[in-house]
């Protein structure tokens, strides 16, 4: 059972452009949202997270776009670049669960020079 | 040095074998974390830990088995391996840092191969 849902699997964009990343959950009781990053050979780190209670929330390019009525959150990468070539996974935690996450599958994006 | 260190990085093993993967952290954190990660699934918790005396089964206990063997070091076993257990294995340590914001750290991983 799937409880986040990640799309697309792939994603390639031209340096300079938007990347989006989009997931989406079932479990209301999920209260925090973070963003994974994963280089290839590395595990993943923390990139920026959310809470439901707030609709945005920006760090330099990346921005966590959150939807709560339609049960939906999105990564924004704003003028992509080379380096930002990696994995990226979204996550959901809940508290009635000693705060395990639950891990989208995976996007797999790639930044062309 | 890195804060969250797992060996071996890469293992060959034959289908039977039982094998263990380990796992130390110098961060200080009480909860401690293995995962799976297969191509297209994403990270699967298989056991976690909030301190030395707790050990709870995550999504795909099965065929696993853990150790906590003291605060920084946390062991994963696969009592005989089978071919469907090839996969990345990660381990992960945090600590709550108020209103249920939690940070995962993770190692940077081992690669396994059963044959």
């Amino acid at each position: 059972q799937q409880q986040v849902k990640q799309s697309p699997q792939s994603l390639i964009v031209q340096k300079g452009g938007i990347s989006i990343i989009n997931c989406a959950y079932e479990n209301t009781a999920f209260d925090y949202f973070p963003w994974y990053q994963q280089f290839p050979g590395k595990g993943p780190a923390l990139l920026i997270a959310i809470r439901p209670d707030v609709s945005e929330k920006k760090e330099g390019r990346f921005t966590i776009s959150f939807n709560k009525s339609a049960k939906q959150f999105s990564l924004h990468i704003m003028d992509s670049q080379p380096g930002d070539s990696a994995t990226y996974f979204c996550a959901a935690s809940d508290p009635g669960s000693a705060r395990q996450l639950t891990f989208g599958s995976g996007t797999q994006l790639t930044v062309l020079p | 040095d890195a804060d969250v260190t797992q060996t071996p990085r890469n293992r060959i093993t034959k289908t039977g074998k039982r094998i263990m993967l380990e796992c130390s952290q110098t961060k200080g954190h009480d909860r401690m974390y293995w995962y799976r990660q297969d191509p297209g699934l994403g990270l699967r918790l298989i056991y976690y830990s909030f301190d030395v005396k707790d050990i709870n089964k995550g999504e795909i206990s099965d065929g696993y088995s853990v150790s906590r063997q003291a605060q920084a070091k946390f062991s994963l076993s696969l009592e005989s391996a089978i071919p469907n257990q090839t996969a990345l294995y990660f381990c992960a340590t945090s600590a709550l840092v108020g209103r249920g914001k939690e940070t995962q750290y993770f190692g940077p991983g081992t690669r396994l191969l059963v044959l």
